[in-house]
């Protein structure tokens, strides 16, 4: 079964500087997708950025980007010039590309974005 | 506003009660969604409807029962509920399951349970 693996319960970045959000994964799979997604106080969950694992290139989405790498099973979040609205839980996710329903979420990370 | 629209936002019920849980959503997707959020655990999916049918029970207990009228509307009735049930459910929608899930899950802001 796959499993997906936050290891930064909490963490806090000044605004306007960067920050990094870790999550691994465990699959014997050679075809998925990953996700992040932004859980705000409204808790509304939000697709943040998303990424095919055939796809080489990593995804990025304005100030999000990530650092895929696929032997590693390391699916990083980067948010660049960090704002007070980037305030969140943040959510890693992984599904089979072989049509299951089933979206893994990790934990989450729950970001603060100090002034 | 993301087009998912999830009522109550919060309810409060013992464990001899009986409540429904609602979603609708406006974006003509065809497949709907129940998922717990409980502290410091995984989002768990519960219920998966496509065009109205269930294609998944996540081996949820039979105090949670689901309903799905439409593609648009989507329930989750409620009865003898322990403490432990006490989460946040979320409604999601999307265009499709299976093959076309990878087009993004549009979420509500759920409804937030607490079970005396």
């Amino acid at each position: 079964a796959q499993t997906v693996t936050q290891s930064q319960p909490e963490m806090s970045v000044q605004e306007a500087e960067t920050v990094t959000l870790s999550c691994t994964y465990d699959t014997s799979e050679n075809n998925y997708y990953l996700f992040w997604y932004k859980q705000p106080p409204s808790r509304q969950m939000i697709l943040v950025i998303r990424q095919e694992a055939y796809k080489q290139q990593n995804a990025t989405e304005n100030r999000f980007s990530v650092n895929f790498q696929k032997a590693a099973k390391s699916f990083s979040l980067k948010i660049s010039d960090s704002q007070l609205g980037d305030t969140a839980m943040y959510f890693c996710a992984f599904m089979s590309q072989g049509g299951s329903e089933k979206l893994v979420f990790g934990k989450g990370t729950k970001l603060t974005v100090n002034p | 506003e993301t087009g998912v629209t999830q009522t109550p936002r919060h309810l409060v019920m013992g464990m001899t009660n009986k409540k429904s849980l609602k979603c609708e959503q406006h974006l003509g997707h065809n497949a709907m969604y129940w998922y717990k959020q409980s502290a410091k655990k995984p989002l768990e999916l519960m219920f998966v409807y496509n065009f109205k049918e269930q294609t998944e029970n996540n081996s949820v207990p039979s105090r949670f029962s689901p309903e799905c009228p439409n593609s648009s509307h989507l329930f989750l009735h409620l009865h003898t509920l322990q403490p432990e049930d006490s989460a946040l459910y979320l409604c999601a929608s999307s265009q499709g399951t299976g093959r076309f899930l990878n087009e993004k899950l549009f979420f509500g802001s759920g409804t937030q349970l607490s079970v005396l």
